[in-house]
């Protein structure tokens, strides 16, 4: 059984389109993330949230935000896409204790053409 | 604010050679967690080892060794006999003990290993 898993692995959309990328995991944690990754392969934190908080990252635009329906998942929206919103998002997952591993999903691929 | 450097971009090693991963850190916190993942060609990111600030012991898994000096702020990974398998990106990472986005990683820039058969 797949840990943390996201939907779509692929997605192709145009300059000005709405998407969302879905994110789920079975591994009982309370805390999920959004990471970035360029194409540099440079990973950043966008976003963590637990049923407590949300930490944002203050680089990041307001036309991302995240939605979390239950503890077992956090989606992320972005609106009215960008050619620089290209990059690879990585979902993550642990627990909040302080220190524990991270476990990332597969990641989406996101192209705006 | 924190920081993670991993000065060397690109590696190349011949298959079953050792080869040494460098990774420096910055804080100002006196507790902090240090992290090792591998992204494969395959993309995924795996996680290798996790260390804390208090527990400078090195640890061996297999051909993975770690080397955490906290008098040099620096967590350094080495792969003995390394083989094909073992190319990949690596990422070192840094999560802070406490504050806001304290479960946050801050992530060096990889270094990508290619081990030649």
């Amino acid at each position: 059984d797949t840990a943390v898993s996201q939907t779509p692995k692929y997605l192709v959309t145009q300059m000005g389109n709405d998407k969302s990328i879905k994110c789920e995991q079975n591994l009982g944690h309370d805390t999920m993330y959004w990471y970035k990754q360029d194409s540099k392969k440079f990973l950043k934190i966008m976003f963590s949230y637990n049923n407590k908080e949300l930490i944002i990252n203050e680089t990041v635009p307001n036309r991302f935000s995240p939605k979390s329906p239950d503890k077992a998942h956090l989606n992320l929206h972005i609106n009215s896409l960008e050619l620089g919103d290209s990059a690879v998002y990585f979902c993550a997952s642990s627990q909040s204790d302080r220190g524990r591993e991270q476990y990332f999903g597969p990641g989406t691929r996101l192209t705006v053409t | 604010a924190q920081k993670v450097t991993q000065a060397q971009t690109e590696i190349s090693v011949v298959e079953k050679e050792d080869v040494t991963l460098d990774c420096v850190y910055e804080t100002r916190d006196t507790t902090y967690y240090l992290f090792w993942y591998k992204q494969p060609p395959s993309g995924e990111l795996v996680f290798l080892i996790r260390r804390n600030s208090f527990d400078e012991q090195n640890e061996i898994s297999g051909r993975y060794s770690w080397n955490f000096q906290k008098s040099t702020s620096s967590f350094n990974f080495t792969i003995t006999a390394s083989q094909v398998v073992d190319s990949a990106v690596y990422f070192c990472a840094l999560t802070l003990s406490s504050g806001a986005g304290s479960y946050q990683l801050t992530f060096g820039k990889g270094t990508k290993l290619s081990v030649i058969p």
